[in-house]
Order: C-alpha cells, then structure tokens, then sequence
C-alpha cells in the first residue's frame, strides 16, 4: 500500500500570506494520480487539483500544485478567508489512499 | 448536474451488517466511472474503502477487503456498499463520490455523507 505523509500537520497563517503544503508518497507515483481535495467542518471534500497540477473546474488561480515521483506540493499564492480548512492529498496509481490533511488555520 | 445522495441506517449493533446506498442523478453506469465509497471517523482523516464500476468490477481497500461487498443497480442508478462484522471502530460519515476519466479518477462529486453510529 502506497502511503502518503502530509506536512506540515497544522499551518498557522493569516490571510493575504503564501501556503506551502507538502505530500510525500512512500513509492514514486504517477503524477497523473495525485489528487488534492479541501475540506471544511461539516461539509465533504471538494476536489481542487487532479493530475498533480490541474485546476478542477471552478477552482481559483491563488491554488496550485506541483511535484513529481514521491513529492508534491500544493501552494495557495494568497490566502482568502475561505481558505482555511483541512486539505488531503490522494493517489489513485495503485489502489487508493489519501494523506492524513494539514489543517490550515488563521495564526 | 450530477448528485450523489447517501442513505442508510444511522445505527447498526456491534456484529451487524452496515448497509448503505448511494443515489446517483444527472449521470448513468453506463458511463466509464468509478463509484467509490469513502469514510471519515470523528476527528479523523478520510479512508478509501472501496469502488465499483458499471459492470460490477470492483476494488477494496485491503484492510477491509473481508468485510465488504459493493454492488450497483442500474435499474436504479444507484451503487450499495455491505460492511460486515462491524464495530465501533466502524463509526464514521460514510461518503459516495465518482471517479472520472476526465480528471484522471479522482474524484469530483461527492454526496453529503451519512454519519453511521455502530453501537448497541
């Protein structure tokens, strides 16, 4: 089983400021199946990056992912109100499993 | 617009047979997708548990594997997931989301999740 190990666990920043948000995968993964999802309480996911760089439909231009083999990133250029939330990352090379999230909370 | 909507028991008993079912609208099982089911433990991250195509194939995940059988209805257009022997480790908001091609099978819709309380 492919396992993914997000960081940080919690992110602590303030709106208008620059996320960094990492998953690293215990075996190299297509990037064709990175996914990341946002997710805030009560509600479910919401798909926001497939193929490791592609913008899901509606998603802004602030977010945006990278990466490759066994490290990708997900950076959001400036964060906006509804931005804090919880976000995983997802492969879906082999199997499926999904990154424990990091919480990205308002310092 | 396509939707996913779960439904199910809100309350299973330590031993039973959890048993959900996702209706699907604005899209059909003849198309190339995945029906997945996914679950979120109170507090906790979320888990893959197992998908199935239009024509029955089916993945799951390992660690579940021996509990589980899903199946689809395209009668109904819906997709039902069985988990067996459950405990309260089993206790979760129980998700259906799809798997497109067009996005490279992860997943772009998801219904809102039923919670699912295993206790006597």
């Amino acid at each position: 089983e492919i396992v993914l190990t997000q960081s940080p666990g919690t992110l602590s920043l303030s709106p208008g400021e620059r996320a960094t948000l990492s998953c690293r995968a215990s075996q190299s993964i297509s990037s064709s199946f990175l996914a990341w999802y946002q997710q805030k309480p009560g509600q479910a996911p919401r798909l926001l990056i497939f193929s490791a760089s592609l913008r899901a439909t509606g998603i802004p231009d602030r977010f945006s992912g990278s990466g490759s083999g066994t490290d990708f990133t997900l950076t959001i250029s400036r964060l906006e109100p509804e931005d804090f939330a919880v976000y995983y990352c997802q492969q879906n090379d082999a199997s499926r499993t999904f990154g424990q999230g990091t919480t990205v909370e308002i310092k | 617009q396509v939707q996913l909507q779960e439904s199910g028991p809100g309350l299973v008993k330590p031993s039973g047979t959890l048993s959900l079912t996702c209706a699907v609208s604005g899209d059909s099982f003849t198309s190339s997708n995945w029906w997945s089911w996914v679950r979120q433990p109170p507090g906790k991250g979320l888990e893959w548990i197992g998908e199935v195509y239009h024509s029955g194939l089916t993945k799951y995940n390992p660690s579940l594997k021996s509990r589980l059988s899903m199946s689809v209805d395209k009668s109904k257009n819906q997709f039902s997931l069985k988990l067996s022997s459950v405990t309260a480790a089993d206790t979760a908001v129980y998700y259906c989301a799809r798997g497109i091609i067009a996005v490279a099978y992860a997943f772009d819709i998801w219904g809102r999740g039923t919670k699912v309380t295993v206790s006597s």
